[in-house]
């Protein structure tokens, strides 16, 4: 696709639940990233992924978190036994790895809503 | 050191007015500063970026104004309109090391009418 597609778009899932949010990069970019934006609120910084280098997982807010990118493409965020304050939007974006000039593209996002 | 500071986290200005978000950073290694801008229920998109080799650089009534020595840097929406309105947020990356785009807790900004 043309750009970053993230899915679901929307899901509602019950606490104590495990979920799997899904980001497909736009193709050819290196470097991807998870944020996560709660109603109204700033981007929180959860992991990052760069090429074949060991993830940066500083921003995982505890061990029910988890992400994995396959073959450098596709990246999967997993929530287990999730709680009502992990009601938030999952916002996933991929870049070039380039010097200078990095954009990064966002997808839509996941919006989580725990009952 | 990673931090990018951003303010006001909210500003109302009226139409045709000027629009200032500030940001400052410590990470001297930064040398790649951006700004997104987000729509409601959208993910941010570029809107411009700075490198620190300019003081300034302007993109129709965007202008990003950059000072080094004092690391900081802002944006400047002029003769704002109310289709400005969304939330901006200003980010930095560093081109050395494990690159990783770090970015300002963001400013909601309502144009009124």
């Amino acid at each position: 696709g043309a750009g970053v597609s993230q899915s679901p778009s929307n899901k509602v899932t019950e606490k104590g639940k495990d979920v799997e949010l899904r980001c497909d990069p736009i193709s050819g970019h290196t470097a991807l990233y998870w944020y996560r934006q709660s109603l109204g609120q700033g981007l929180e910084f959860l992991i990052y992924f760069q090429g074949n280098s060991a993830p940066d997982k500083s921003g995982l807010p505890s061990d029910r978190f988890s992400a994995e990118r396959t073959g450098g493409s596709v990246s999967t965020l997993t929530i287990q036994r999730t709680q009502q304050e992990d009601s938030a939007v999952y916002l996933c974006a991929s870049s070039f790895f380039v010097l200078l000039n990095t954009e990064a593209f966002f997808g839509q996002g996941t919006r989580l809503t725990v009952v | 050191q990673q931090q990018v500071k951003q303010s006001p986290q909210s500003l109302i200005v009226q139409k045709g007015g000027i629009s200032i978000i500030n940001c400052a950073y410590e990470n001297t290694a930064f040398d790649y500063f951006p700004w997104y801008q987000q729509f409601p229920g959208k993910g941010p998109a570029l809107l411009i970026a700075i490198r620190p080799d300019v003081s300034e650089k302007k993109e129709g009534r965007f202008t990003i104004s950059f000072n080094k020595s004092a690391k900081q840097f802002s944006l400047h929406i002029m003769d704002s309109q109310p289709g400005d309105s969304a939330t901006y947020f200003c980010a930095a990356l560093a081109n050395t090391g494990f690159q990783k785009l770090v970015f300002g807790t963001g400013t909601r900004l309502l144009v009124s009418p």
